[in-house]
């Protein structure tokens, strides 16, 4: 049974680092394209990023490049999520989801998410 | 960036009767969309994907249609677990999310 369970998350303020971390079971999680999604009551489902199956292909998306950093480590079954300069417009709940063996289309499987609140 | 537009908003429909969501895109996707559903509380659940692909597991009662730039998820006859919010999701280029419809009971 696919499962995906995210931490890290928690109450920071502006201009601080983070370290999100989803560790992944049930499935062989080297084969496997992940991305990192948040979600807002304001602007709703927002992908981030994604790493493929061999650590060498990354994407991000402008709203979070240059301040985020995704990676992950096969021995561990887990993938990251380091975010700096964190901004008020972070604050999300932040799921990792797997995609595909080959590509990254849809998403699959998500985990239950973890909320990252920025305030000072 | 491809903008993805949910109508409507919000949906009231019976349980028993039918559902019928919309998702547009700002630019032909061909068939490159997925749908999810979300319960409160709960992460996305992948529903359809390649537009008219169900994902393993999901109730033929879901089904999904279309192609370019319009889509449709219909819900043949409601069962009471299926009020629920639904995105759909566009991955022709990079990926983007509608707003959602919020499907409740009439």
């Amino acid at each position: 049974q696919v499962h995906l369970m995210e931490s890290g998350g928690g109450f920071i303020k502006p201009g601080e680092s983070l370290r999100l971390s989803c560790i992944a079971s049930g499935f062989t999680f080297s084969d496997h394209y992940m991305a990192w999604i948040r979600q807002t009551p304001g602007k709703g489902l927002e992908w981030l990023s994604y790493i493929n199956t061999n650590g060498r292909s990354i994407y991000y998306a402008d709203s979070v490049r240059g301040r985020v950093t995704i990676s992950r480590d096969d021995a561990k079954n887990s993938l990251y999520l380091q975010m700096n300069s964190l901004r008020a417009e972070d604050t999300a709940v932040y799921y990792c989801a797997r995609g595909g063996k080959s590509s990254l289309k849809d998403f699959d499987y998500w985990g239950q998410g973890t909320l990252v609140t920025v305030s000072s | 960036e491809i903008v993805m537009t949910q109508s409507p908003g919000t949906l009231s429909v019976s349980p028993g009767e039918r559902a019928t969501l919309s998702c547009r895109a700002s630019q032909t996707i061909s068939s490159n969309l997925a749908w999810y559903q979300q319960k409160p509380g709960q992460a996305p659940r992948l529903l359809i994907y390649d537009a008219s692909t169900r994902a393993p597991g999901i109730p033929a009662r879901f089904s999904g249609s279309g192609s370019g730039t319009g889509f449709t998820l219909t819900i043949s006859s409601l069962q009471s677990e299926d009020f629920a919010v639904y995105y759909c999701q566009q991955y022709d280029y990079y990926y983007t999310f509608g707003q959602g419809t919020k499907l409740q009971v009439k």
